[in-house]
């Protein structure tokens, strides 16, 4: 079993702040990482795929960055807005390419 | 288009019990599988399809069951069910099994065994 890690759990911000928060994941035989948005009460939506050692995803004010040869993903919420209030989780593929594995989320708190 | 359909919202079980969460989608995707979330674990795989007639076992299969005979359908089915598998559930699917293919979730069923 993988162990994917994000932290922090939880954060709390305020509006207009900007925030990141990390998706870890095991560094040898990299296949892809994902980034999904779950809102309460609804599904969890895509955000990005990334494939690539030192890709950039960009979504409106949300980006990540990705290192495959250390393991490690960020996503950037830039001027956070309540509307991001949300638990975002990061979900490694692994090397036979038949498993998605989860980390266990960040839950961000935007205080208007 | 409805995208993943999952039935029932909710459930609730007394243990020992068996029932079949359903899962339909329409956009025609080779690959479905079914998830289950509990509080601070993630989620975690339960199986999973990569076309009509072929499943396999996820992280946590163990009490459930599947069936592929559709590329539109893949049931879930509790055997008989145990507290332990109180939870919510989400079925996804994506158009194949690439690693870059983003998954689209069903709106999820919450289960409880009592």
């Amino acid at each position: 079993i993988l162990n994917v890690e994000q932290s922090p759990q939880s954060l709390h911000v305020q509006e207009g702040d900007s925030t990141n928060f990390t998706c870890s994941f095991p560094s040898s035989n990299f296949y892809a990482l994902h980034w999904y948005r779950w809102e309460t009460a609804k599904s969890p939506e895509a955000l990005f795929v990334m494939t690539l050692n030192g890709d950039e995803k960009k979504k409106g004010r949300i980006s990540a960055t990705l290192n495959t040869k250390e393991g490690y993903s960020y996503l950037y919420i830039k001027g956070s807005q309540p509307e991001d209030s949300a638990t975002y989780l990061c979900a490694f593929w692994n090397n036979a390419g038949n498993m998605l594995t989860f980390g266990g989320g960040t839950r961000l708190m935007v205080k208007p | 288009n409805a995208g993943v359909t999952q039935t029932p919202k909710f459930q609730v079980l007394k243990t020992g019990q068996s029932m079949t969460l359903q899962c339909a989608q329409d956009m025609n995707h080779e690959y479905m599988s079914w998830y289950r979330q509990d509080p601070g674990m993630g989620l975690r795989l339960i199986h999973y399809s990569v076309g009509a007639g072929i499943t396999d076992q996820g992280e946590v299969p163990n009490g459930y069951n599947v069936s592929r005979s559709t590329t539109e359908d893949f049931p879930l089915r509790l055997l008989s069910a145990a507290p332990s598998q109180t939870s919510v559930y989400f079925c996804a699917s994506s158009y194949s099994q690439g690693v870059d293919e983003k998954l689209f979730f069903g709106s999820g069923t919450q289960l409880s065994v009592l």
